[in-house]
């Protein structure tokens, strides 16, 4: 079946500028993640979503950091006046059920954001 | 504070030869672990997992993973490496719904 997809797979901006990553979970996943891999930090968790509600969201680096997600699917994570420091690849993961700790995350390939 | 640490940051090895690479985990109780493997320009696929039980997990690939909790270890293992098994190898710790990543292991294969 499908796989988690995300897109764009490359982004090219400007300091300053706003942008928006998206993420498709499997369909019926329940929970949906978004986690960030940098050189000098490698993977962080960003925020974690239990349907459309993120009761996390303790990893977004600043306010410019903003996520949503719409009928229990699709997820957009929102960057506001990008900074360089925000260069990385951008992952989203999904897992079946509740979110607890047993579940497998299924990662998507990732949003390579490069900000100039 | 849980965490998980990986030593290793690079390791070579030659096709055809065994490989292990090393995870140590922090943690209280009973963890759960994972390996997962990054190839460039990919996602992180699942090579196994451990909740519970037996202690020695096979994975995809000809991966097998052996759980020590008198070593907080939990070491990925293949008997011998494939050209294709080039790639970044993370442990990850579950202690609740989000993921703790080792620092990941870059594995190269000498032809």
């Amino acid at each position: 079946g499908a796989g988690v997809s995300q897109s764009p797979s490359n982004k090219v901006t400007e300091k300053g500028k706003d942008v928006e990553l998206r993420c498709d979970p499997i369909s019926g996943h329940t929970a949906l993640y978004w986690y960030r891999q940098s050189l000098g930090q490698g993977l962080e968790f960003l925020i974690y979503f239990q349907g459309n509600s993120a009761p996390d969201k303790s990893g977004l680096p600043s306010d410019r950091f903003s996520a949503e997600r719409t009928g229990g699917s699709v997820s957009t994570l929102t960057i506001q006046r990008t900074q360089q420091e925000d260069s990385a690849v951008y992952l989203c993961a999904s897992s079946l059920s509740s979110g607890g700790y047993t579940d497998t995350q299924y990662f998507g390939p990732g949003t390579r954001l490069t900000v100039l | 504070a849980q965490s998980v640490t990986q030593p290793d940051i690079h390791i070579t090895v030659s096709e055809g030869a065994s490989l292990e690479l090393r995870c140590n985990y922090s943690y209280g109780a009973t963890p759960y672990l994972f390996w997962y493997v990054q190839s460039p320009g990919q996602g992180l696929q699942l090579l196994l997992k451990y909740f519970s039980g037996d202690t020695l997990v096979q994975g995809i690939k000809g991966f097998e993973a052996e759980f020590k909790r008198s070593q907080s270890s939990f070491n990925l293992r293949k008997p011998s490496v494939h050209w294709s098994d080039a790639a970044e190898y993370f442990c990850v710790f579950s202690g609740t719904y989000k993921y703790i990543f080792g620092t990941g292991t870059r594995l190269k294969v000498l032809a």
